[in-house]
Order: structure tokens, then sequence, then C-alpha cells
């Protein structure tokens, strides 16, 4: 039970380059996110996906888009890199529930745009 | 506007000690409280949580106060490990909210021996 795991751990891109930064689950859960955490600013969220098919924007969306390839996969796209995107990425999953259960986090993508 | 505040930035404790650590909210529709806990290179741990209809929930060592008239709540961890040296982050949800969490930016506690 590999928890929720996610690829790269870390990444270099060029302004303007876009890359794919994939997580997948295997609790079976049906919630899954994705935030960017930046010095000062703790964790802020970029999209979620409530359940399989569906996605939202979260606070931060602007620059990226997702897919929820199933139930387990989530996945994060940069079209256009930014240097603003510099960041450390973390998905995390969640069972539907009430609203009160905690979010399984992963290891974290370290990005960094030149 | 952040949502979620921990004010204090960093926080240093003798080994045995107590630490608290603090966490202030606006927005009173929150009504499910949780603290993580962060290592470098790792995500981050959930640690403990609190509903609203609570103003007390106590684990181990770890316990968190919920005030809500003051939109205020607290970790305390007794007695402080130098293992507990970490990042800790408050987060807020709301019923409703999808389970979307909103975090505070963080208070780094060095507990030494």
């Amino acid at each position: 039970n590999a928890g929720v795991t996610q690829t790269p751990k870390f990444q270099v891109l060029k302004t303007g380059q876009s890359m794919t930064l994939q997580c997948a689950q295997d609790m079976n859960h049906n919630s899954m996110y994705w935030y960017r955490q930046d010095p000062g600013m703790g964790l802020r969220l970029i999209y979620y996906s409530a359940s399989e098919g569906t996605t939202d924007k979260g606070e931060v969306p602007n620059g990226y888009n997702v897919s929820r390839l199933n139930k387990r996969e989530f996945s994060l796209r940069l079209e256009s890199a930014a240097p603003s995107q510099t960041s450390v990425y973390f998905c995390a999953s969640i069972e539907m529930g009430l609203g009160g259960s905690e979010q399984f986090f992963g290891p974290g993508t370290r990005l960094t745009v030149l | 506007d952040q949502q979620v505040k921990q004010n204090s930035p960093s926080l240093s404790v003798q080994e045995g000690r107590i630490s608290i650590l603090n966490c202030d909210y606006t927005n009173s529709m929150f009504d499910y409280f949780l603290w993580y806990k962060k290592y470098p290179a790792e995500g981050p741990t959930f640690l403990i949580s609190i509903s609203s209809i609570k103003d007390k929930n106590e684990d181990g060592r770890f316990t968190v106060f919920l005030n809500k008239s003051a939109k205020h709540l607290s970790l305390h961890i007794v007695p402080s490990q130098p293992g507990d040296s970490a990042v800790y982050f408050c987060a807020a949800s709301a019923m409703g909210y999808g389970n979307k969490l909103v975090f505070g930016a963080g208070t780094i506690l060095r507990v030494k021996s």
C-alpha cells in the first residue's frame, strides 16, 4: 500500500516549456487535490476532483490544467511554464465523507522554472 | 486575505517542555480544523483534528483546543521531543466545500535537546 505517489520528484524547466505532474493513489479514495507550497504562504489549492469525471478550480488555478484519468490518477499540467510557477507541488486524496476526514499527501514534486 | 493565520513563523522549545502552536481564522463557516506536520522533503501528514462542536481533542501527547468565539485554535505538545521538530500547518474546512482545506502559512517548531 504505497498511499499517494507523485512523479517526478524534481524537475527543472525553462520558461515556456510544458510538463505534466503525475499523481496516483491506491486507497480507493474518491477525491483528489493539487496544492502548491510557497515560502510563507502555506499550501494553496490549485485544482481538485471531488470524484472521477469531475474537476474544479481551487484558489490559484491560472496557468494549470488537470485531468482525472480514472479513480486512481490525477495529473496536473503546465502548458507554458513561468518562473512564478516555481514551487513544491503536492497531491492529496481523501475518501468522500462528511467533510471531516483528513487528506493524505504525496511526497511532493519540486519544480524550478528558469 | 488569509482566512487561516499562523502568526508565529517559528518556535523554539526545550525537550520535555510544552510546545504551544497557535492558529487564528476569520471565516465563521469553518467547522472542522486540522493540524498537519511536515518534515523536509516529505508531504504533510495528518496529526490531529477537531470539529466545531467540540472545544478540545486529545491524542496522546497532542491536544488541540478550539475557541470558537475568538476564532482561535491551538496545538499543545506535551512533553516535546526532538522528533517533533518540523513545520506545523493549521488547516480548516467547511461542510459543503468539497472537503477543501484552507491552510495557514505554517510554524517551524524546533525542540532542543
